[in-house]
C-alpha cells in the first residue's frame, strides 16, 4: 500500500522560511515523479510543482506563483521528497500535500501538513 | 492559470446517477487527455478515481466513469451510495502560459450530498 506522510508544517512569520518533507513507502520511490499541491483554508487545490525521477533527469517544474521562492528536491536514499519555502507570505497559508505523479496527473496523496504564515 | 470550473454542490438519492462537470479551456481540458478526478472524504487522503479522462485505477468501482467533450470533462457516478458522499475535484494537465513548462490546474471542488 502506498503511503505518503508529510511533515514540517507549522507557524512561521511573513518573510520566513520552512522546509516540508514527505516520506514515501509502499512503492519504488526512486522511479516516481513527485509533486506538491496545497489548499488554502476554504479554497481549492493548487498545484505547486513537480520533480521527475533521477532517470528522467530529476528536473523540476513550478507553478508561476511560487517559482523562485519554492524549491522541490528529493533524497532517494531516504525515500523523501522536500519542499523548501522561502520568503513566505500570508497567502501561503494552506494545507500542503505531496503526491505521486502518474496517469497524467497527481495519483497517490498524503494527508497533508498545515503551514500557517502569520505575524 | 485559472481554476477549472465545477459546480459547488450536487445531490442525489441512493441508487440514482449524478454527473459533475469540469469546464476548462482549449489550453487545458480541451487540449489534452490528461484529466483526473479525485474523491476526498474529510480527514482522509484524496483518492484518484479517474485518470486520463476515463480510466479507472484498479480497485475503483465501475460505478464511477469519466468522459470529455470539448473543453468540459464529466464524472458520472451511478447507483449512488451513502459512502459516495464526499468532495470531488477534477484536474487537467496544461502548460504554463508564462514559462511553457508543464503545469496542472484543479477545479474548485464539488460537494456531493447523498440524500
Amino acid at each position: 500500500e502506498v503511503q505518503l506522510v508529510e511533515s514540517g508544517g507549522g507557524l512561521v512569520k511573513p518573510g520566513g522560511s520552512l522546509r516540508l518533507a514527505c516520506a514515501g513507502s509502499g512503492f519504488t520511490f526512486t522511479n516516481a515523479w513527485m509533486s506538491w499541491v496545497r489548499q488554502p483554508p476554504g479554497k481549492g487545490l493548487e498545484w505547486l510543482g513537480l520533480i521527475k525521477s533521477k532517470t528522467d533527469g530529476e528536473t523540476t517544474d513550478y507553478a508561476a506563483p511560487v517559482k523562485g521562492r519554492f524549491t522541490i528536491s528529493r533524497d532517494d536514499s531516504k525515500n523523501t521528497l522536500y519542499l523548501q519555502m522561502n520568503n513566505l507570505k500570508t497567502e501561503d497559508t494552506a494545507l500542503y500535500y505531496c503526491t505521486t505523479m502518474a496517469g497524467g496527473g497527481c495519483y497517490d496523496w498524503g494527508q497533508g501538513t498545515l503551514v500557517t504564515v502569520s505575524s | 492559470q485559472s481554476a477549472l470550473t465545477q459546480p459547488a454542490s450536487v445531490s442525489g438519492s441512493p441508487g440514482q446517477s449524478i454527473t459533475i462537470s469540469c469546464t476548462g479551456t482549449s489550453g487545458d481540458v480541451g487540449g489534452y487527455d490528461y484529466v483526473s478526478w479525485y474523491q476526498h472524504h474529510p480527514g482522509k487522503a484524496h483518492k484518484v478515481i479517474i485518470y486520463e479522462v476515463s480510466n479507472r485505477p484498479s480497485g475503483v468501482s465501475n460505478r464511477f466513469s469519466g468522459s470529455k467533450s470539448g473543453n468540459t470533462a464529466s464524472l458520472t457516478i451511478s447507483g449512488l451510495q451513502a459512502g459516495d458522499e464526499a468532495d470531488y475535484y477534477c484536474s487537467s494537465y496544461t502548460t504554463d502560459s508564462y514559462t511553457s513548462s508543464s503545469s496542472w490546474v484543479f477545479g474548485g471542488g464539488t460537494k456531493l450530498t447523498v440524500l
